[in-house]
This record gives structure tokens, C-alpha cells and sequence, in this order.
């Protein structure tokens, strides 16, 4: 079966810092990779997503930036931090090709606090 | 532009009610709709998905319907229990070919005991 790692689960980093998120995914392979962003009371905010090693796409131009050195590894970074990069980052992945439809599974997250 | 929108934020209810969880979308052109639960500090758990052909799917107490036509979508939860409670989150995905999900921002449901 497949599974979503992320970590870490919780961060706290001053302003200015760097950031390094990671996700792998297991027993698939060449998945769609996505990273969202959860601000407190508003939705899902989609940042990046990846159709293959090497190919990613920014929906939001930030201080943020994303990786995927290897097929199933997704790598979030930032080289200085915000206040305002402080959120709920989430992973996730969807099959390339998925007969039931393109559903997509979401990683456990990682809590940013920019301080 | 796509846009869902989840009606309303938050929703208090006793043990035992049926009830019903609302999603708006403004463009019909979709692939599939998916309903999602989201516990506290955790990441997103897939509860039902409805292709667009489709016009309900069911598992366990939950009931998804979707009227693409209408853009709405409802999920419908019988005899709520206090483990119902979490926030409910619905996606809808573009027309095959395009990879974004775009999520409404959630109704968040507590079920009293």
C-alpha cells in the first residue's frame, strides 16, 4: 500500500532563517507531488505541485520554493522566513494514472511558527 | 475562475441528528468531487469521491450527492456521533489533464454528546 511521510511535524524558526520541508511517498511511483499551505480559518492554498523529477510548477509567488530531487521526494525550502510563512503545510500526492478517478492523499502536515 | 465555497463555516449539533454538509462550486467543467475530514492538526483523510458522472456515493453513514448542473454538492452524515466531529473540507478537481485541486474552506462540526 502506499504511504505519505512529512516532516517535521512541528517547526519553529525565527524570522530570517531558512526552511527545508521534506516528503516521500511509498509503493507507487512517478506521483503527482504536491505542497499546500493552511492558514488559520482559510483553505487550502495550493503552493507547488510536480508532475515529474525536476518539473514543478508555483501557483504563488513567495519567498518560498520546492524541489523533487528524486521521484517520490518533495522538498520544500525557503532560504529567509517571514512572519507571514507561518501556517499548516501539507503534502500530498495523486497517482499518475489512477482508474478510480485522481483522489489524493494528504501527509500529516507540518506546523510552522515563524517567530 | 473556479471557486468553492463551503456554507456554513461551522455547524453545532446534538448526537443522533442526521445533517447535512453544503459545497458551492461556480464552474460545472469539473473531473470529480471529493469530500475530505480534517481532524486538528492533522492532515486531510478522503471520505467519499464523486466522479462527474456520477450522482452519489455512499460508505457507511455518509452520503455524497452532486449536482454538476447546479454546482452544489451535499454530504450527508446520519446518526452523528461525537467522533463526527472535525472539519469537513470538499475538492473539486478540473477537467482531465490539469492537476489542481481546489478546496472550499471547510465546515467545521461539532457533534455534542
Amino acid at each position: 500500500s502506499q504511504t505519505i511521510h512529512q516532516w517535521p511535524a512541528t517547526l519553529v524558526q525565527p524570522v530570517g532563517s531558512p526552511l527545508s520541508l521534506e516528503c516521500t511517498v511509498e509503493g507507487t511511483s512517478n506521483p503527482n507531488l504536491y505542497w499546500y499551505r493552511q492558514a488559520a480559518g482559510r483553505g487550502l492554498q495550493l503552493l507547488f505541485y510536480s508532475v515529474g523529477i525536476g518539473q514543478i510548477s508555483s501557483e504563488v509567488p513567495q519567498n518560498l520554493s520546492a524541489s523533487r530531487p528524486q521521484d517520490r521526494q518533495f522538498i520544500l525550502s525557503s532560504k529567509k522566513l517571514l512572519l507571514s510563512d507561518s501556517g499548516f503545510y501539507l503534502c500530498a500526492w495523486s497517482p499518475d494514472r489512477d482508474p478510480s478517478g485522481n483522489t489524493i492523499y494528504f501527509g500529516e502536515g507540518s506546523w510552522l511558527t515563524v517567530v | 475562475k473556479q471557486e468553492v465555497t463551503q456554507i456554513p463555516a461551522a455547524l453545532s449539533v446534538p448526537e443522533g441528528e442526521n445533517l447535512v454538509l453544503n459545497c458551492s462550486f461556480t464552474d460545472s467543467a469539473i473531473y470529480n468531487l471529493q469530500w475530505f475530514r480534517q481532524d486538528p492538526g492533522k492532515g486531510l483523510t478522503s471520505l467519499l469521491l464523486i466522479q462527474s458522472s456520477q450522482r452519489e456515493q455512499t460508505s457507511g453513514r455518509l452520503n455524497a450527492s452532486l449536482d454538476k448542473s447546479s454546482g452544489r454538492s451535499t454530504l450527508y452524515i446520519a446518526a452523528s456521533q461525537p467522533g463526527d466531529s472535525a472539519t469537513y473540507l470538499c475538492a473539486v478537481k478540473p477537467p482531465s489533464g490539469t492537476y489542481k485541486y481546489i478546496f472550499g474552506t471547510g465546515t467545521r462540526l461539532k457533534v455534542l454528546a
